[in-house]
Formats: structure tokens, sequence, C-alpha cells
């Protein structure tokens, strides 16, 4: 079946422009993941949800970031008045659910977001 | 602080060879260690995986070495092929429902 879908794929975006990052997880997954990964780095965590309940945001950087599932499927990634730091490619992910550890993560292609 | 942290950052094997990434954490919570591999313009994706109860784990030519006195675990590449060339990730969990923290990653290039 299909993966996880994330769009755009590329967005570049001007200085203190909001943006919003959209993600499909796959259909079934209960868990859906949001990972920041910069170039050369591992991903890092950014938050998380069960369902439609933010189980997690303990990674978002500031209140600048947000993140919503309302319909516990697809989800957005919010960034408001965006920064050049925040330049990185934004990764989703979903499993099946149950803790990490008993459900792999599938990760989306990503987002590259580019702030000028 | 870096929870997870790998080494080397990249690696040239020649074809047939043995590559081997190591990992190293802290956080004697973490209760499960899994290898991502990511090809470029792919999100990673799940390669193998150990608990701390087995210090072994072998999926065809992939094995996990898991050392819990040392806290710490490595890959295995066995007969490594140009089509392992990737980037690979380690990372570790804990059941408390923490989210999965991952290594910097390494690069491995498997030339002929």
């Amino acid at each position: 079946g299909a993966g996880v879908s994330q769009s755009p794929r590329y967005k570049v975006t001007k200085r203190g422009q909001d943006v919003a990052l959209r993600c499909d997880p796959i259909s079934g997954h209960v868990s859906l993941y949001w990972y920041r990964q910069a170039l050369g780095q591992g991903p890092e965590f950014l938050t998380y949800f069960n369902y439609e309940a933010q189980q997690d945001k303990s990674g978002l950087p500031n209140d600048r970031f947000s993140a919503e599932r309302p319909e516990g499927s697809i989800s957005t990634l919010t960034i408001q008045r965006t920064e050049q730091r925040d330049s990185a490619m934004y990764r989703c992910a979903s499993s099946f659910g149950g803790g990490q550890g008993n459900s792999p993560l599938h990760f989306g292609n990503g987002t590259r977001l580019t702030v000028t | 602080q870096q929870q997870v942290k790998q080494s080397p950052q990249s690696l040239i094997v020649q074809k047939g060879g043995i590559s081997i990434i190591n990992c190293a954490y802290e956080n004697t919570a973490f209760d499960y260690f899994p290898w991502y591999q990511q090809f470029p313009g792919k999100g990673p994706a799940l390669l193998i995986a150990i608990r701390p109860d087995v210090s072994e784990k072998k999926e065809g030519r992939f094995t996990i070495s898991f050392n819990k006195s040392a806290k710490q675990f490595s890959l295995h590449i066995m007969d490594s092929q140009p089509g392992d060339s990737a980037t690979y990730f380690c990372a570790a969990w804990n059941s408390g429902n923490t989210p999965l923290v991952f290594g910097k990653g390494t690069r491995l290039s498997v030339i002929a």
C-alpha cells in the first residue's frame, strides 16, 4: 500500500511568513510523529500524536511551532513567523502504535523547508 | 546532550568486506535499539532492532551486537555490497513512551 505522504516536497518561503507542512500517514496507523532532520544529522523529535491527541510536544523548539491532527489521520505542522534557522528537512512518520519499541516507524520522504 | 553517540561519521569499505558502525548510550532505561537505513532522497527505514535481553541478533548479512554492561551496540554488515551504500542511524527508546532518539548517522560507501 501507499507509504507516508508529505507535501509539499519542497517549500521556499521568506523570513516572517507562516508555513504549513502536511503529512498523510499510512492508513490505519494510530501514531504519527514529526521529526526535523538537519543536513548530516539524525532525525530530531518534535512532537507526536496517538489518534487525534497530541501526546508529547516537548521537542517543539518554541511557540512558533505547532501541530494538529484533528481527525486522527492527516496532520499539519505549522511554523509561524519563519526564521532562517527553521530551514531543515521536516519528516513525518507513522506507526501502528503501542510505543515505538513495539511498532516500527515508517518515515515519509520529507518536506525540505528553506527560509530566505 | 546527545543521548546516543554514533561513530564513525563516515566509512568506506571494499565490496565483500565487513562494515562496522558503533553506538553508545548513557540512559540505562533504554530497552529497544533499532538501526535505520536511509538512502538519498528517502526517509529512514527500519533495518534491524534488538532488545537488551539478547547479546546478538542476526538478519541475513546484518547483525547487531549488544553489550549491556558497556552500554554499547554495533551494526555489522557482512559481505558489504555497493547497494548497502547509505546512511545508517542507530536509535534508542524506552518503554516510558518517550520518543525514539537517533544518533547522528554514519555515511557508508561500499566501493567495488
